[in-house]
């Protein structure tokens, strides 16, 4: 299993700033991603958080908009740039741990709200 | 592309009935399926991970079974407690040992 802490739990920005959310995990872990969960729906892959790489992001998502660093195992960032009012959603971000059968741990989630 | 259909976006149960929730996907059959829990304001909690080649799956209450021909899952939970009431995901691997795609949820609600 894995403990997963995300800061921050919840925030109110403006629109046209940037927010930058932390992941830390209490273990290594060699897969960690960052989810996106619109108001009513289901949760969407944003990308896949490479350690020593750039990351591999999903259809729709790109790196300009939703820069993330993975400096080591146990620690990531998600940042959500030039943000609007459809960026309000909760951002989650789950790891796999080594030995898990693909069950993924996630994290309690990021508030945002775009005003 | 892979698609996933919880068909009830919400379900209302009487306690100490038997709750039983849909997963249907319209693509390739997965290597394997997992339902989550979601209470609000928190991340899915992993609870039970079926594999292509097992029919039924069960932990304490929880029941899981897996047709591949009918593209389909389903959840139950037996014995219902206002405690199981929370959001309930479907979850397919999105690639081979990596990500997922998640249904929308059904919403159970389990009353006293």
């Amino acid at each position: 299993s894995a403990v997963i802490s995300q800061k921050p739990s919840r925030d109110i920005c403006q629109r046209g700033t940037s927010l930058t959310i932390q992941c830390q995990v209490d273990s290594q872990v060699t897969m960690m991603f960052w989810y996106r969960q619109q108001p009513g729906q289901s949760l969407t892959l944003i990308a896949t958080a490479n350690q020593g790489s750039e990351a591999t992001y999903e259809s729709g998502f790109v790196i300009d908009k939703f820069p993330i660093s993975r400096p080591n195992l146990t620690f990531s960032t998600l940042t959500v740039s030039n943000m609007s009012p459809e960026d309000s959603s909760i951002y989650l971000c789950s790891v796999l741990p080594s030995g898990s059968y693909n069950e993924q741990f996630f994290g309690p989630g990021t508030r945002l709200t775009v005003l | 592309s892979q698609k996933i259909e919880q068909n009830s976006e919400a379900l209302n149960i009487q306690e100490g009935k038997t709750a039983t929730l849909t997963c249907n996907y319209t693509n390739y059959s997965p290597a394997y399926l997992q339902w989550y829990r979601q209470d609000p304001g928190r991340g899915p909690v992993f609870l039970l991970l079926i594999r292509e080649n097992e029919k039924e799956k069960r932990k304490e209450r929880l029941k899981v079974t897996f047709d591949t021909t009918l593209k389909q899952s389903l959840f139950h939970i037996t014995a219902s407690q206002p405690a199981d009431s929370a959001t309930y995901l479907c979850a397919l691997e999105y690639q081979a040992g990596t990500a997922l795609i998640f249904g929308k949820g059904t919403t159970l609600s389990v009353s006293s």
